[in-house]
């Protein structure tokens, strides 16, 4: 059975915190994908991955970065939490044509 | 605008209902299109993908209508257990493009 796991299901950060949400598939994907879901708003890409140390821009990436050293590992980053981002994370790992959620992160930053 | 737009919904039908789900694309780039389920407080899943042809999986149907730029989503003879929020995705490139999403809540 496919896997993609977060490290946490629920985090409150203060503002100004650095935040890390982890992301480890057990497929083999190259492909890699971090999103946030806010309600009217739908998923919106922040950045991914098409392989180990790379990393591309998605729609959303502001206040945001990543890093993929190991392929199946995908770190999302927040420098220094602001209240507007708080929100329901969700990485996915893909192949060529079906994506793979986790259980996402509902992050709250205060 | 939006590369994937759809009609927010709420939807709620009665058990046994058959409603339609439309979705517009506006880049004409993605060769795949795919219907995906999300269920309350829970990650998205594959529902079915969509081809030219149409397709069906049981009670789903689904349509791609490459000209007039849409997919469409039937489900038929619809169960409570459907309600859920239907999200509409296309495939540019390597990257997975989602719809808002589509509320459906089946009624007793």
């Amino acid at each position: 059975d496919v896997k993609v796991t977060q490290s946490s299901r629920y985090l409150v950060k203060r503002t100004g915190e650095k935040v890390f949400l982890e992301c480890v598939q057990d497929m083999d994907h190259e492909n890699m994908f971090w999103y946030r879901q806010d309600p009217g708003l739908g998923l919106r890409l922040i950045y991914f991955s098409y392989d180990v140390k790379m990393k591309e821009k998605g729609d959303i990436p502001e206040g945001y970065s990543v890093s993929r050293e190991k392929k199946e590992r995908f770190s999302l980053i927040l420098e220094s939490a602001s209240t507007n981002q708080t929100s329901m994370y969700l990485c996915a790992s893909s192949s060529p044509i079906e994506a793979f959620f986790g259980q996402g992160t509902r992050l709250t930053v205060v | 605008r939006k590369e994937v737009e759809q009609d927010p919904g709420p939807f709620n039908v009665p058990e046994g209902a058959t409603v339609a789900f439309n979705c517009t694309y506006s880049n004409s780039a993605s060769q795949s299109f795919f219907w995906y389920r999300q269920d309350c407080r829970k990650e998205p899943k594959l529902l079915m993908s969509v081809y030219s042809s149409g397709n069906e999986d049981g009670r789903f149907t689904a349509q791609l209508n490459r000209a007039s730029q849409y997919i469409s989503l039937l489900i038929r003879d619809s169960k409570l257990s459907d309600s859920a929020t239907y999200l509409c995705v296309g495939l540019y490139g390597q990257n997975f493009v989602f719809g808002p999403g589509t509320r459906l809540s089946v009624l007793p």
